[in-house]
């Protein structure tokens, strides 16, 4: 059960390159989300994607785009790498945009930006 | 808008000890409300999940009532074991499109 699958889980960047992070979730999830954790801050939505062919902007969305390739997948991108985007990324799914439904997450993409 | 705010950690406490990590949050209408856990180097799982008032969810030990008159989804566990280490997020989600909004992480220490 794989669940949902970030690749790569370590990166390191310099400042101004780019970089795109991959999701998938096997799931048949409708919903899927890309989140940012920092120190002390807890989990914050950078993206979402409702479904198939439609993203919109969560509370911190600058500096990134994202991708809902198909259901199965949800990419992120930084198409200029800075240093204040050094954090630890989650891509989740949830199966509908019930609120009592779940999010299941990935293991995490550790980047850094020197 | 919505925000969750937990009391801050750590919080170290011996094996077999009672735990209790606050959670109170700030929401229009009726959300539901979660506690995640991550393990080191591990994403965030679903512990448990409450949905209207007065319910009660629990997983492994852990439980939380949903009290909507104290705006409060307190978790609690009677006995903590060092396997219990981990930071635990409280979260609500609001009622359109599922969108989670998290506290900051508690994380918790067990001593042998």
């Amino acid at each position: 059960n794989a669940g949902v699958t970030q690749t790569p889980k370590f990166q390191v960047l310099k400042t101004g390159q780019s970089m795109t992070l991959q999701c998938a979730q096997d799931m048949n999830h409708n919903s899927m989300y890309w989140y940012r954790q920092d120190p002390g801050m807890g989990l914050r939505l950078i993206y979402y994607s409702a479904s198939e062919g439609t993203t919109d902007k969560g509370e911190v969305p600058n500096g990134y785009n994202v991708s809902r390739l198909n259901k199965r997948e949800f990419s992120l991108r930084l198409e200029s790498a800075a240093p204040s985007q050094t954090s630890v990324y989650f891509c989740a799914s949830s199966g509908g945009d019930r609120s009592d439904q779940p999010q299941h997450f990935g293991d995490g993409t550790r980047l850094s930006i020197l | 808008g919505n925000s969750v705010t937990q009391m801050e950690g750590p919080v170290t406490l011996s094996e077999e000890a009672f735990l209790t990590i606050n959670c109170t949050y700030t929401a229009t209408g009726y959300p539901s409300l979660f506690w995640y856990v991550q393990y080191p180097g591990e994403g965030l799982q679903l512990l448990l999940k409450a949905t209207k008032a007065d319910d009660k969810g629990s997983n492994k030990g852990f439980e939380a009532t949903y009290r909507k008159e104290t705006t409060s989804f307190h978790l609690e566990k009677g006995s903590v074991q060092v396997s219990d280490s981990a930071v635990y997020f409280c979260a609500l989600s609001d009622r359109a499109g599922n969108m989670l909004t998290f506290g900051g992480g508690t994380r918790l220490m067990v001593k042998p």
